[in-house]
């Protein structure tokens, strides 16, 4: 079976802190990504990567940025964390661009920005 | 801009209930459609991918269905239990970057 795991299930962080999210997929994915989810809003791309060093923004990329220096880990980081930053933390992993394969996600990380 | 819509956003029916699940989508050049269960606090779990080229796939009590000349996707849930009671999502796959578009869901409450 696939396994995405992330580092934390809770969090709670300052305003101004760095925050590191990661995430490890251990099936030798190429593409890894990372969305926030929110009520109302629902899953909304962050970055996403498809191989080693190599990454993209999504959506909402604006206060973030990643790190992929090992194709089984992808991070997130929060240069200095603010109240709209809290939120749900999702990270998903899949083989690659084949529209064959599915999406695999982890448990999240559930981020409150104090 | 490919835009996914999920009705009724919450849904509740007595166990032993079948039922249906909608998403439609506006640009139907998808490469597929992909089904999942969201439990509270949790993170999604994967239940049926339909690649575009088929029109459904099954798993147990699930079957799903897609019409990409429509847009539109149902997910069947045959004979409901209490334990399939969550946030039920579908995600398309589509556009130039193969970008993944959730719709935001629809809540269900299987009553014993």
């Amino acid at each position: 079976d696939v396994k995405v795991t992330q580092s934390s299930r809770y969090l709670v962080k300052r305003t101004g802190e760095k925050v590191f999210l990661e995430c490890v997929q251990d099936m030798d994915h190429e593409n890894m990504f990372w969305y926030r989810q929110d009520p109302g809003l629902g899953l909304r791309l962050i970055y996403f990567s498809y191989d080693v060093k190599m990454k993209e923004k999504g959506d909402i990329p604006e206060g973030y940025s990643v790190s992929r220096e090992k194709k089984e880990r992808f991070s997130l980081i929060l240069e200095s964390a603010s109240t709209n930053q809290t939120s749900m933390y999702l990270c998903a992993s899949r083989p690659s661009w084949d529209g064959r394969y599915e999406q695999y996600f982890g448990p999240g990380t559930r981020l409150t920005v104090t | 801009k490919q835009e996914v819509t999920q009705i009724p956003a919450a849904l509740s029916v007595p166990e032993g209930e079948n039922l249906v699940l909608n998403c439609s989508f506006t640009d139907s050049a998808i490469y597929n459609l992909q089904w999942f269960r969201q439990d509270p606090g949790k993170g999604l779990t994967s239940l049926l991918l339909i690649q575009s080229s088929q029109r459904e796939q099954t798993s147990g009590r699930l079957n799903a269905s897609l019409d990409k000349s429509s847009g539109r996707s149902t997910l069947y849930i045959a004979a409901s239990q209490p334990g399939d009671s969550a946030t039920y999502l579908c995600a398309v796959l589509s556009g130039g970057y193969q970008k993944v578009t959730f719709g935001t869901g629809t809540k269900l409450q299987v009553i014993p």
